[in-house]
């Protein structure tokens, strides 16, 4: 049983460009969670995505946007990339409850560098 | 807004000591309180859960506590072993959202 898969592992960006993070859930979930984690820092959400469309979102501007395909897979795209953008970003996996309090299931992450 | 802060950011022990890592919310809705483990270089990982409806949970070395009042809950460790060494990331949720909110983590440091 596969666990959550991220692509790539580490990608090195220059500012202003765009990029494209891929997650491919646990199997058996529904649900896509990702999250961007700053060195020595915590996961800090940034959207979840359910039935492809955008269940939640966190604190992150418009250039940060994502979509869920119908087997359930996720990208995270962000645009007009800025230095401060350098951070692990995690996926997370879960089955909806519907009710939220959800287990999440990480994947091991994209790391992103920007220059 | 939602917070959830952790203390301390670093914790030392002996092994075979005792280590607790204590987190406060203040999200007052919060009903989920899940604690993560984090080794070097991989990915976080669920290691006990506790829900609003109960005060006090156990898994063999590990166990979880939480104080609705006071909006604390705290993650004690037992006879702490040197694979215990990581980072670890309490975190907060309220029923019906879909997000949460994590700590800034604690790095213990279990010397041999």
């Amino acid at each position: 049983d596969a666990g959550v898969t991220q692509s790539p592992t580490h990608l090195i960006k220059t500012r202003g460009q765009q990029v494209t993070l891929r997650c491919s859930p646990k199997s058996g979930h529904d649900t896509v969670s990702w999250y961007q984690q700053a060195l020595g820092q915590g996961p800090q959400f940034i959207f979840q995505y359910y039935e492809e469309e955008e269940r939640q979102r966190g604190n992150f501007p418009d250039r940060f946007s994502g979509h869920q395909f119908p087997n359930y897979s996720s990208e995270l795209n962000v645009n007009a990339l800025l230095l401060g953008d350098s951070a692990l970003y995690l996926c997370a996996s879960s089955f909806s409850t519907g009710t939220g309090n959800e287990k999440l299931f990480f994947g091991s992450g994209t790391q992103l560098s920007v220059l | 807004g939602e917070n959830v802060e952790q203390h301390p950011s670093t914790l030392s022990v002996q092994e075979g000591d005792s280590a607790v890592i204590k987190c406060t919310y203040s999200d007052s809705a919060s009903n989920y309180f899940p604690w993560y483990k984090q080794e070097l270089g991989k990915r976080p990982q669920l290691i006990i859960d506790i829900r609003s409806n109960v005060g006090e949970k156990k898994d063999q070395r590990i166990a979880v506590t939480l104080n609705k009042t006071a909006k604390h809950f705290s993650l004690h460790i037992t006879e702490t072993q040197p694979e215990d060494s990581a980072v670890y990331f309490c975190a907060a949720s309220r029923p019906g959202g879909f997000k949460t909110i994590f700590g800034a983590g604690t790095r213990l440091f279990v010397k041999a």
